[in-house]
């Protein structure tokens, strides 16, 4: 167990759904990063966090997707009108910043299933 | 091409032999490299971080080349709990840590 958790671990849902996943990171993490993984291939990065601020976003991240951290805690990722492409295990990751470099420690996952 | 390449795998080796892994990544600019191992359907672990000349821990050796933008893992004296899935790591400034695919091992008894 690395400390971060993340909740619900599994979402079955249909297609055309708002579903919501929440990420609690590290409580001294100020980084807080959200990736989404499909079998067979490594962990794709969508955004990330800098305690509330909202720093990066990839191309991935389509106007469905959002994410906020809006105390610089915890973390929310929604999709709303959901396809069935969007079935991937969503995976949520926090860091601390430092001089000293950045390692990253990741929740067990969201695994989404759109039907 | 994709910024962060692994060898495609699957290996498959017997207990207490000797595997290596490699990645290449292309972007020149790469700061930090990681290597992460996976298990089937949980998380990504951090394994360990790879420095500019080299590092050892335990039964596993990493090494960088970045001249050639070239990472490796090295494992001795394979255990059966090692099989799992072995991610390359590489970032930028800290920020937007790329994976590569993985590669898989399986150890056999």
């Amino acid at each position: 167990d690395t400390g971060v958790s993340q909740d619900p671990r599994h979402k079955i849902t249909k297609r055309g759904q708002n579903v919501t996943f929440r990420c609690d990171p590290i409580s001294e993490h100020n980084r807080l990063y959200w990736y989404r993984q499909t079998l067979g291939q490594g962990p794709e990065f969508l955004t990330y966090f800098q305690n509330e601020a909202q720093l990066e976003k990839s191309r991935l991240l389509s106007d469905r997707f959002s994410a906020e951290r809006p105390k610089g805690s915890f973390s929310t990722l929604e999709i709303q009108r959901t396809e069935q492409g969007d079935s991937a295990m969503y995976l949520c990751a926090s860091s601390l910043n430092s001089l000293a470099g950045e390692t990253q420690y990741f929740g067990p996952g969201t695994r989404l299933l759109v039907l | 091409r994709k910024e962060v390449e692994q060898d495609p795998g699957p290996f498959n080796v017997p207990e207490g032999a000797t595997v290596a892994f490699n990645c290449t990544y292309s972007n020149s600019a790469s700061q930090s490299f990681f290597w992460y191992r996976q298990d089937c359907r949980k998380e990504p672990k951090l394994l360990m971080s790879v420095y500019s000349s080299g590092n050892e821990d335990g039964r596993f050796t990493a090494q960088l080349n970045r001249a050639s933008q070239y990472i490796s893992l090295l494992i001795r004296d394979s255990k059966l709990s090692d099989s799992a899935t072995y991610l390359c790591v590489v970032t930028r400034g800290g920020q937007n840590f790329v994976f590569g695919p993985g590669t898989r091992l399986s150890v056999l008894p």
